[in-house]
Formats: C-alpha cells, structure tokens, sequence
C-alpha cells in the first residue's frame, strides 16, 4: 500500500540556518503530495502542496518539489527563524489510498535564537 | 478558507465514563470525516472514517463499540470514547474534506486533549 517515509528527528537547527526534511513517498500512480505543520497544542495546518510531478509547492518561505523519478518531496527553507519550530508531516493523497491522507511519521524542529 | 470547529479543546474525565468530542465544518459540507489520534511525539493514526448518513468505516485495530462516531449531518461529526480508561488519553484530531473542492480540500481541526485520571 501506500507509505510515506521521512527523516527522524528531533532537528535542531541555529537561527537563519537551511532546512532540509527529506521525505519519499511509495505510490501507485501519481499521488498528491503535501507538508502540513503542527505547532505545540495544535491541530495540522496545510503548510504547501503539489499535485503532479515537477510541481513546486511554496508557502511563507517553505519550499518542496514533487520529484518523480526519486518519488520525493523535501522540504527546504533558506533561513529559519525560531517562530517555525513545530513538528513538520510528510503526507500524500493517492488514488489506492481510498479517500484518506497518509502521514509520514513527522519530523520534530526546533530552532535556537 | 475552509475551517474546522473541534470541541472540547481539552477535558478530563474520570475513569469509566464517556466523552463526546464534536467536530464542525462551519462554512462547508462535509460528506466525509476522518478521525485521527496521535500519540505523545508520534504521528497521526486515522482511526476511522466517518460518512455522513451512514456507518463510519473502522481501521484495523481499533474498536467500534468503544469509539463511536455519529455523522448525523453534513457539517457534524461526533467521537464518543465509551468507558474511557488512562490509556484512551491521547490528543484526537479531526479532519473533513470540503464536498465541493479537489482531491486535497482536507480541513484539519485544533484537536482535542484527553486526559483520563
């Protein structure tokens, strides 16, 4: 069935520091791929999406491109700040996972001022 | 945007009794719900699925009669965690999908602490 495999954390990252999360993904067909964030106490926000290969989603700084030949998605920002500390998932819609959102099993951030 | 209303926020029960946790679409309809539970610094279970007018679909493992859901409407959906016991403290998250948008219209809610003493 359908997985999504992304990197343990916890990350801990300096203030203005690049951010990778790497995250691939295993699907029939062409599954819809996206990044949601928690932050403490709080439910998920969508924080960007794709929905075909070589789409570049993009959102306050966040940036993933949906790679088909390596069936991954990471996620990259250039300079992080502390306000982006928070859990990051990993997630995809495909067509054989009937109708439900397959999360990764998250990746933990926390960034140093 | 498309937003979720999840309540209560948080609650603590004593053991044995039942907890309602309602979950509402309030500017779309949503014929399809999902329950999810997340454990401490772990990632989201779907538990089940919720379909407005008829049963909910169960995941693997977990227990119907201990965690009903109702979906009375199409902008409704109710978790009621039956006999609750310490280890059904978790945080519960719902999520509806908007009818009317794409394949990713999925809507999270704030999410509900439970804590069972």
């Amino acid at each position: 069935g359908d997985s999504v495999t992304q990197m343990e954390g916890p990350v801990t990252l300096s203030e203005e520091a690049f951010l990778t999360i790497n995250c691939t993904y295993t699907a029939t067909g062409y599954p819809s791929l996206f990044w949601y964030v928690q932050y403490p106490g709080e439910g998920l926000q969508l924080l960007l999406k794709a929905t075909k290969a070589d789409d570049k989603g993009s959102n306050k700084g966040f940036e993933a491109t949906y790679r088909k030949e390596t069936t991954s998605f990471h996620l990259e920002k250039g300079s992080v700040q502390v306000s982006d500390s928070a859990v990051y998932f990993c997630a995809l819609y495909g067509y054989s996972s009937a109708s439900k959102i397959i999360f990764g099993s998250g990746t933990r951030l926390s960034i140093r001022p | 945007g498309a937003v979720v209303s999840q309540h209560p926020s948080w609650v603590i029960c004593k053991s044995g009794t039942s907890v309602k946790i309602e979950c509402r679409s309030l500017d779309f309809q949503a014929t399809t719900m999902f329950w999810y539970r997340q454990f401490p610094k772990q990632s989201l279970m779907l538990m089940a699925t919720s379909n407005e007018g008829s049963k909910a679909t169960y995941e693997q493992g977990v227990e119907k009669d201990k965690f009903l859901i109702n979906h009375a409407s199409l902008t409704l959906s109710t978790l009621t965690v039956t006999s609750a016991h310490p280890e059904d403290s978790s945080f519960y998250i719902c999520s509806a999908r908007d009818s009317m948008s794409s394949t990713y219209g999925y809507t999270f809610g704030s999410g509900t602490r439970l804590t069972v003493v």
